[in-house]
């Protein structure tokens, strides 16, 4: 059975810590994205690779970095959280089609 | 560029009835069109995805879509819905398969008994 897993189902942050947010897949996908979700406005792409050798900022990059250095792990790092990255975050990797995780929902307090 | 929007951000329906969710996508290039699941507390599942070819694609569950170029259109259908299909859907939109993939806001689906 194909896997993505995110490291933690729920985490609690205060601002200005700098949080992790680590991704892994078995399929030896080459492609891997972090989303965000929000309410009302769908998901909306922050950071994807192509390769391991590749990182592409998305949609909303903006407080986000990434981090890619085994092709199996791909980790989305909040330089200095804030209230306003409170969230559900979701990573996929993907072939032919997408498979997610199970999803992070942050808390920035 | 890309872009999906799904028409309806809530859909009701009675159990048996039809659903229907509209997805209508923008795309300088030929789409490349999915259909998500997500549950409660959940990731996304994919329920079916058209890439090229037969333009009426079958998903799990009993769901469909046809793609209409035409109209721009790749709307969701089951003739039957069933309690447990409660859920929010989104449609989503690439450039090739394995792509980003561009979302729509989601239209959350209540089956009321």
């Amino acid at each position: 059975d194909v896997k993505v897993t995110q490291s933690s189902r729920y985490l609690v942050k205060r601002t200005g810590e700098k949080v992790f947010l680590e991704c892994v897949q078995d399929m030896d996908h080459e492609n891997m994205f972090w989303y965000r979700q929000d309410p009302g406005l769908g998901l909306r792409l922050i950071y994807f690779s192509y390769d391991v050798k590749m990182k592409e900022k998305g949609d909303i990059p903006e407080g986000y970095s990434v981090s890619r250095e085994k092709k199996e792990r791909f980790s989305l790092i909040l330089e200095s959280a804030s209230t306003n990255q409170t969230s559900m975050y979701l990573c996929a990797s993907s072939f032919d089609q997408a498979f997610f995780g199970q999803g992070t929902r942050l808390t920035v307090v | 560029a890309q872009s999906v929007t799904q028409l309806g951000s809530h859909v009701s329906v009675s159990e048996g009835a039809l659903v229907l969710l509209r997805c209508n996508y923008s795309s300088s290039v030929p789409p490349y069109l999915f259909w998500y699941v997500q549950y409660p507390n959940q990731g996304l599942q994919l329920l079916l995805k058209y890439t090229t070819g037969a333009t009426l694609v079958k998903g799990i569950n009993g769901f469909e879509a046809e793609f209409k170029k035409s109209e721009t259109s790749f709307h969701l259908t089951k003739p039957s819905a069933h309690m447990s299909d409660a859920a929010e859907y989104f449609c989503a939109v690439s450039e090739n398969s394995g792509y980003a993939l561009n979302f729509g806001k989601g239209t959350s689906l209540l089956v009321t008994p």
